[in-house]
């Protein structure tokens, strides 16, 4: 246990559906990030929460959608989503999201999307 | 672009004998990461090695760092069949954000 969870651990969606995955974390922790894991690529970072606020948005389509209503809690709002969108969407934190600290990531979020 | 680059891709080996993955990178860093991910699951964080470190031990990894080469390795000892999993190096530099590369898939045979 990383003191990072989250929901659903699996997630099947049509593309027109609307989800979120949510994650927490449970180490006092003042970052928290999104990565999307697709087969045989590296992992890519979707978003970065320092103290709430967004601080990197690396080029992601609108139809993912962050959320970070306080520094324990992450959202990741999914809109009509398109199949090379299933992929692993991990959630990770950092004491303060600078000078390149440890990350402690969550178990994953594994969408399918039809 | 992509900044860390891990070789071999796949690695297989006898549990008890020694697990040597390899990590390359393009710019200039203020400190490499390895992570450990089983299937599916999530990254652990193993070691962070900084870019004046040239050496760092934790229980049976050994990692090192050659900045002149851009280059560092993960030594893994006496493996056992738990070990068996994708190790990936991240870098941390001016981009400020951890940039990792595809992986080294590790396998142990019992």
């Amino acid at each position: 246990e990383t003191g990072v969870t989250q929901t659903p651990r699996h997630l099947v969606m049509g593309m027109t559906n609307k989800k979120s995955l949510k994650c927490e974390q449970h180490l006092g922790h003042n970052a928290m990030y999104w990565y999307k894991q697709s087969a045989k690529k590296p992992l890519e970072l979707m978003f970065v929460y320092s103290l709430e606020e967004r601080v990197e948005n690396n080029s992601v389509p609108s139809r993912f959608s962050p959320e970070c209503p306080n520094s324990s809690h992450l959202f990741l709002h999914l809109h009509t989503l398109q199949p090379e969108d299933s992929a692993l969407y991990l959630c990770a934190s950092s004491r303060s999201g600078t000078a390149g600290e440890t990350q402690y990531f969550g178990p994953g979020t594994r969408l399918l999307v039809l | 672009s992509q900044q860390g680059e891990e070789d071999p891709q796949a690695l297989s080996i006898q549990e008890g004998e020694n697990a040597t993955m390899n990590c390359s990178y393009k710019t200039s860093i203020n400190n490499l990461q390895w992570y450990r991910q089983n299937s599916g699951r999530g990254l652990v964080h193993l070691i962070l090695i900084r870019s004046n470190e040239r050496e760092k031990h934790s229980g049976r990894l050994r990692v090192t760092l050659d900045t002149s080469k851009k280059s560092s390795s993960l030594l893994i000892t006496a493996s056992r069949a738990a070990d068996t999993a994708s190790y990936f190096c991240a870098t941390w530099g001016s981009a400020r954000q951890l940039t990792f590369g595809s992986g080294t898939q590790l396998t142990v045979l019992p």
